[in-house]
């Protein structure tokens, strides 16, 4: 089976950086997303983990370690419009299944 | 620009009603899902399908039937609607092992 862990709230100032964890529990692995979903809006892309290490993508990077279960997600400069619900979701090994599983999502609040 | 459109934003349905959620992508993508998302559970898949007139059941598919007669198009059926249907629905497709894209979702009341 899946478990996937993530913080319910976060909150933030704006111009700071806040880092969003998400841990893991899965019978396989091949790979780790993030997506940013607005209030009554669909999710959207952020970024995909499937090595171990750190993908940076402008303001937003996000970090795997596939021993430990973990991954992160970081946001530089916040911006109040980042304000939304970041949801980590894995992916099981490849051949066996295609869907994803998703946490709970992370509500952040960036504050001015 | 690419599109997953799901055909109601919103809905009202009374428990015992037959309730039909389309979705349509035009991607050509092979894979298409249907997700059900409420506070503090995430998203649960609800069924999957790898093609035509293929499907899978996934965490939560009771109560939930669906057909993919055409590749762009997997549509979702509630049977018989009850109100703990009542939830935001969301399709998504992708191809391979690509990550997904969405739809902007159809919020469903039961009544």
């Amino acid at each position: 089976g899946q478990n996937i862990d993530q913080p319910t709230e976060m909150t933030a100032t704006e111009g700071a950086i806040v880092q969003i964890n998400c841990t893991y529990q899965t019978s396989g692995f091949n790979g780790l997303f993030w997506y940013q979903q607005h209030a009554g809006e669909a999710p959207t892309f952020l970024s995909y983990n499937v090595l171990d290490g750190l993908e940076e993508k402008g303001r937003f990077s996000s970090f795997l370690s596939r021993s430990k279960g973990y991954s992160y997600l970081l946001l530089k400069e916040l911006q109040m419009k980042d304000s939304a619900s970041y949801l980590c979701a894995v992916r099981p090994l490849l051949g066996s299944a295609r869907q994803l599983t998703f946490g709970s999502g992370t509500q952040l609040t960036v504050l001015p | 620009d690419v599109k997953v459109t799901q055909s109601s934003r919103y809905l009202v349905k009374r428990t015992g009603e037959k309730v039909f959620l389309e979705c349509v992508q035009d991607m050509d993508h092979e894979n298409m899902f249907w997700y059900r998302q409420d506070p503090g559970l995430g998203l649960r898949l609800i069924y999957f399908s790898y093609d035509v007139k293929m499907k899978e059941k996934g965490d939560i598919p009771e109560g939930y039937s669906v057909s993919r007669e055409k590749k762009e198009r997997f549509s979702l059926i509630l049977e018989s609607a009850s109100t703990n249907q009542t939830s935001m629905y969301l399709c998504a497709s992708s191809r391979g092992a690509d990550g997904y894209t969405f739809g902007s979702g159809t919020r469903l009341t039961v009544v």
